[in-house]
């Protein structure tokens, strides 16, 4: 069964850090895309990032990038995301998702959601 | 800012069929990137429940349906239920600004 565990949300103050992380089990994320997925109190989804498959590749949304690093773990079989200079528009739950798919992928499983909430 | 355009709310009387609407444009449904739906219970996750347009998961019932013209897509809900009330995203690829968009969202009520 896949499952996705996701850690490490909390209250941080306004430029401070936070780290997050996805535990996969079911499958390998050797072999498939990870990504980040985040929702504001009350708003949309948006896309934040997320790592091909090799690790090799990484992509960030324009609102995140330079202070987000999305990396992994192929022994533990987790994605981390790095998030550095928080601000308050950061507040959210970020879902980790796994990628499916090629040319118009998806998002197929994701993990229950960690709460981050950026305020001083 | 999301830039696929989804009615904030749709509602329905148990039994009946509604549809969502969701409208890209030219570097995203237009441009041929499939579109793919979520279905978000409150105070859940997302669920996938229609991929590559027309497609459900495994264990998605039939009553769900999707399709996909220029650059709208539609997904259509029959026999609505109680259990049916929640938030639906649609979601596709964005060529010109290379990353993953997702719909507004809409909530559907059953009245």
């Amino acid at each position: 069964e896949v499952q996705l565990v996701e850690s490490g949300g909390g209250l941080v103050q306004p430029g401070g850090s936070l780290r997050l992380s996805c535990a996969a089990s079911g499958f390998s994320i050797n072999n498939y895309a990870m990504a980040w997925v985040r929702q504001a109190p009350g708003k949309g989804l948006e896309w934040v990032s997320n790592i091909s498959g090799s690790g090799s590749s990484s992509y960030y949304a324009d609102s995140v990038k330079g202070r987000f690093t999305i990396s992994r773990d192929t022994f533990e079989n987790t994605v981390y995301l790095q998030m550095n200079s928080l601000r308050a528009e950061d507040t959210a739950v970020y879902y980790c998702a796994r990628r499916y798919g090629s040319g118009s992928p998806h998002f197929d499983y994701w993990g229950q959601g960690t709460l981050v909430t950026v305020s001083s | 800012q999301s830039v696929l355009t989804q009615p904030p709310s749709v509602s329905g009387a148990p039994g009946q069929r509604v549809t969502i609407s969701c409208t890209g444009s030219s570097s995203n449904i237009g441009a041929g990137f499939a579109v793919h739906w979520y279905q978000q219970l409150p105070g859940t996750a997302p669920k996938l429940l229609i991929y590559d347009n027309t497609n459900r998961p495994s264990g998605v019932p039939d009553r769900f349906s999707g399709s996909k013209s220029g650059t709208s897509a539609s997904l259509a809900i029959s026999g609505l239920q109680a259990e049916h009330e929640a938030d639906y995203y649609c979601q596709s690829y964005d060529g010109s600004l290379s990353v993953y968009v997702f719909g507004t969202g809409t909530k559907v009520t059953v009245l």
